[in-house]
């Protein structure tokens, strides 16, 4: 089975801060990783889909990139809405165990 | 308005079973491939199984391998997951999800339904 690493577990960042949130794959997935952000009490959104595709109606700031084995979600410009829990997916099955961005 | 709604979930003991349901509307349910996701409190995503669009293959975890049954009637625009011989690490919030055709991003999630295995 793939398994997905992300680091770090836990980050701590400032509004306008630039993010980046790594995702390794234990074998090459070519491009099937997706991007999701999960706030407390509610469903994982997608953000990212193919490694690097925007999902519509999200924002510019965030940014996949990527290919094989390691991959990252960039967040160019933190906002108060950004705090929150990010996954990556091997799509459509294993997930990482998350990334916890917090204000610092 | 595209939509998943679960319900279904509850307290349940030990041994027990329970079936949970996945309500879909505003799209072609028997066009998608639809997948359940776990969460245990406090903890990270954890897929749990799928099927596709015309419910003649699934596949599930190894955690849940011969205990979970996931299955559909596109005539209901319904997705279930009849669960048995729960174990109390089962317990988690357990979320349907549509699986976009081409790249498997899940698009649609529904709000999660709880379910508790204890004594």
């Amino acid at each position: 089975d793939i398994q997905m690493t992300q680091s770090p577990s836990t980050l701590s960042a400032s509004v306008g801060d630039r993010v980046t949130i790594t995702c390794r794959a234990s074998q090459s997935i070519s491009s099937w990783l997706a991007w999701y952000q999960q706030k407390p009490g509610k469903a994982p959104k997608l953000l990212i889909y193919k490694a690097s595709s925007l999902e519509s109606g999200v924002p510019s700031r965030f940014s996949g990139s990527g290919s094989g084995t390691e991959f990252t979600l960039t967040i160019s410009s933190l906002q108060p809405d950004d705090f929150a829990t990010y996954y990556c997916q091997h799509s459509p099955w294993t997930f990482g165990q998350g990334t916890k961005v917090e204000i610092k | 308005e595209v939509q998943l709604v679960e319900s279904g979930g509850g307290l349940v003991q030990p041994g027990g079973s329970l079936r949970l349901s996945c309500a879909a509307s505003g799209f072609t349910f028997s066009s998608y491939w639809m997948h359940w996701v776990r969460q245990a409190p406090g903890k990270g995503l954890v897929w749990v199984s799928r099927i596709n669009s015309d419910g003649s293959s699934t596949s599930y975890a190894d955690s849940v391998k011969g205990r979970f049954t996931i299955s559909r009637d596109n005539a209901k625009n319904t997705l279930y997951l009849q669960m048995n011989s729960l174990r109390a690490e089962d317990t988690a919030v357990y979320y349907c999800a549509r699986a976009r055709y081409g790249d498997s991003a899940f698009d649609i999630w529904g709000q999660g339904t709880m379910v508790t295995v204890s004594s």
